[in-house]
């Protein structure tokens, strides 16, 4: 079973400037999950989308993040303009509708300098 | 607010030392309790416990759930330095799925 994967690994860009991340989760996973993990702190949940609904974006900076997954399967998160405070490991995880196991993919390492 | 503590934040021990990681959490319906490793960039999964009381084990590593008294301990025993990594728990309220992570423990196992 192919696990869950993003893209790119790694990204520096200057701030102010645009990113964008995707992700394409496991094959009939209907759950998908966006976390942020600042370094020395645990991943901190984003977006959490149900097939292609939203279900949980309560801790989104939705001034400058944005996120979609049309069609309910690939998804991606963009920031628009960035800052140095964005810099961190942005996982992807998906799961089975009711599920508990989340599987996560390798995750995308953005520096913003 | 839903709130995951572990501690220590961080343990060094050397090869074939036992060491325990807790983990303590305030959550609206709880669900589960996970725990991941996390080597490089992405967690991977080790434990889900749902249930009081009982153990699950995996080789050299355990873990065990108290619903009333709200934490979990994983213990890991004759550690090597292959267990070196950040271990995450986190915990699923029933309500949306959601998961809530603690700060992860550090550990360094030294040769």
């Amino acid at each position: 079973e192919a696990g869950v994967a993003q893209s790119p690994r790694y990204k520096i860009i200057e701030k102010r400037q645009s990113v964008a991340f995707w992700c394409n989760p496991i094959s009939g996973h209907a759950t998908l999950y966006w976390y942020q993990q600042i370094l020395g702190q645990g991943p901190k949940l984003l977006i959490q989308f149900q097939n292609n609904g939203v279900v949980d974006d309560s801790q989104l900076p939705k001034d400058r993040f944005s996120a979609e997954r049309l069609k309910g399967v690939d998804s991606t998160l963009k920031i628009q303009p960035a800052k140095l405070e964005d810099s961190a490991v942005y996982l992807c995880a998906s799961s089975h509708l009711g599920g508990t196991e989340a599987f996560f993919g390798q995750g995308t390492r953005l520096t913003v300098v | 607010e839903d709130k995951v503590v572990q501690s220590p934040l961080s343990l060094v021990v050397h090869e074939g030392d036992t060491v325990t990681l807790n983990c303590s959490y305030e959550v609206t319906n709880f669900r589960s309790l996970l725990w991941y490793k996390q080597e490089k960039k992405a967690p991977t999964f080790l434990f889900m416990l749902t249930s009081s009381g009982i153990e699950k084990k995996s080789g050299r590593l355990s873990s065990i759930l108290d619903k009333k008294e709200l934490f979990s301990i994983l213990n890991i025993t004759a550690t090597q330095t292959g267990d070196s990594a950040i271990y995450l728990c986190a915990v699923e309220s029933n309500y949306g799925q959601n998961f809530v992570f603690g700060p992860g423990t550090r550990l360094s196992v030294l040769p």
